[in-house]
């Protein structure tokens, strides 16, 4: 079993929709959570951090956590095409040293 | 503010060669460290981190070592590369539990 899942798409979405992105993971005793957004060709750039259940928000950005589902998700609103990259999910582990990646969902959005 | 700088951008080594990637953080003391490699459509891989001068955790058994001679100093190498050693590798900082800053990254092949 993968410790971060991600379905790799692509996700296609029309401009201005919502975009949602999944993430599941198997450390029960994770703590803190990311999304990271990676242009091709570029280094992934954080975006969000989340570290309770429930939601957090931020701009178009609103990331949700369910520890006792070991879920996260990332909803993106009023998608624009310059939000086209691939998200990463990563979840830190129990020791609080190493975070570990998920392998990315592709998103395109169609204007 | 904190930055991280990594170099070179782009390398092309020969199956063999010696290799030496570098990274150094300003801004910021005693972070921790981690070189990551992210092989063409896939995610990333964690393998080496540090919490200390002189401290390396290895995740993955290879022919890679790192080594980290000042506080915001982390170096990669390998005495003989290998044609899977091929990939865009990525140093990072960041504090305990919180998300990574990358380093603007190396493509690596070798031929």
């Amino acid at each position: 079993q993968k410790e971060v899942e991600q379905n790799s798409g692509p996700l296609s979405v029309p401009e201005g929709a919502i975009a949602s992105l999944n993430c599941t993971y198997s450390d029960r005793g994770s703590q803190s959570f990311f999304w990271y957004r990676q242009y091709s060709g570029k280094s992934p750039e954080l975006i969000m951090s989340i570290y309770s259940n429930g939601d957090k928000e931020d701009g178009r950005f609103t990331a949700q956590l369910n520890k006792a589902s070991q879920y996260v998700s990332l909803l993106i609103r009023d998608s624009q095409p310059s939000d086209s990259a691939t998200y990463l999910c990563a979840v830190t582990n129990t020791g609080g040293f190493k975070t570990i990646f998920g392998a990315g969902t592709r998103l395109f959005v169609k204007a | 503010s904190q930055t991280i700088h990594q170099w070179p951008a782009t390398l092309v080594q020969p199956v063999g060669s010696p290799l030496s990637l570098e990274c150094t953080v300003e801004g910021t003391s005693n972070p921790n460290l981690y070189w990551y490699r992210q092989a063409a459509g896939r995610g990333l891989q964690l393998l080496f981190y540090s919490v200390g001068i002189g401290q390396i955790s290895s995740e993955v058994p290879q022919n890679l070592s790192a080594s980290r001679p000042q506080d915001r100093q982390f170096i990669l190498s390998s005495k003989k590369l290998l044609l899977s050693d091929s990939g865009f590798y990525l140093c990072a900082w960041s504090e305990i539990l919180e998300g990574y800053t990358f380093g603007s990254g190396t493509r690596l092949t070798v031929v």
